[in-house]
């Protein structure tokens, strides 16, 4: 079957422009994490959502970055006002068990780019 | 804050050599992942280590997890070019949701 998929692939914003990105998780899973990954490091988290609940959001950098699962399958992060600061790549995984002690699929990621 | 270091930041072989990368936590940890990711992709899982100094093997690859649950390694014996690639650590401390991961280690094969 499919994997994580997100749309699009590339953004580039001008400072200040509202952004949404798009996360279709694998059809199933309970789990869905956003993640911010700089360049050269490691993925941070941001968020993570069981079914269409929000569970912990303490990645969340700002009240600026929003994200929602209405119905439990598909994710949209929402960023408002964007910074150079939030140019970044950010990656969608999702997970069949309702934690993280299982393995995550990650999708390819959104690249960022605030002007 | 909540940490877990991870070195070296790169390493370079010669193919056929071996490479190994170390995790270290602040805080017990409740599990480790380890990750790849290929330049320009996505992490892909490897494995997850749950129970102080357990040992797991994958074929040239060999994962411990500490005893004290506080450190993790990840060796690769005899590397091969398809092992090019930046792997990662990740754990869990406090919340059940949230995976702290390391900075990572990218090998590199010398040509």
């Amino acid at each position: 079957g499919a994997g994580v998929s997100q749309s699009p692939r590339y953004k580039v914003a001008k400072r200040g422009q509202d952004v949404a990105l798009r996360c279709d998780p694998i059809s199933g899973h309970v789990s869905l994490f956003w993640y911010q990954q700089a360049l050269g490091q490691g993925p941070e988290f941001l968020t993570y959502f069981q079914n269409e609940a929000q569970l912990d959001k303490s990645g969340l950098p700002s009240d600026r970055f929003f994200a929602e699962r209405p119905e439990g399958s598909v994710s949209t992060l929402k960023i408002q006002r964007t910074q150079q600061e939030d140019s970044a790549v950010y990656l969608c995984a999702s997970s069949p068990i309702g934690d993280a002690y299982n393995e995550q699929f990650f999708g390819p990621g959104t690249r960022l780019t605030v002007l | 804050g909540q940490q877990v270091m991870q070195i070296p930041q790169y390493q370079h072989v010669q193919e056929g050599e071996d490479f190994t990368t170390y995790c270290n936590s602040s805080t017990t940890l409740s599990n480790i992942q380890w990750y790849k990711q290929r330049p320009g992709g996505h992490p892909v899982f490897l494995i997850q280590l749950v129970k102080s100094g357990e040992v797991k093997k994958q074929k040239r690859l060999t994962f411990q997890f500490g005893e004290a649950k506080k450190n993790s390694s990840l060796h690769i014996t005899a590397t091969q070019t398809t092992d090019v690639g930046t792997y990662f650590c990740a754990g869990i401390m406090d919340s059940n949701y949230q995976l702290i991961w390391g900075a990572g280690t990218k090998l590199i094969i010398k040509p």
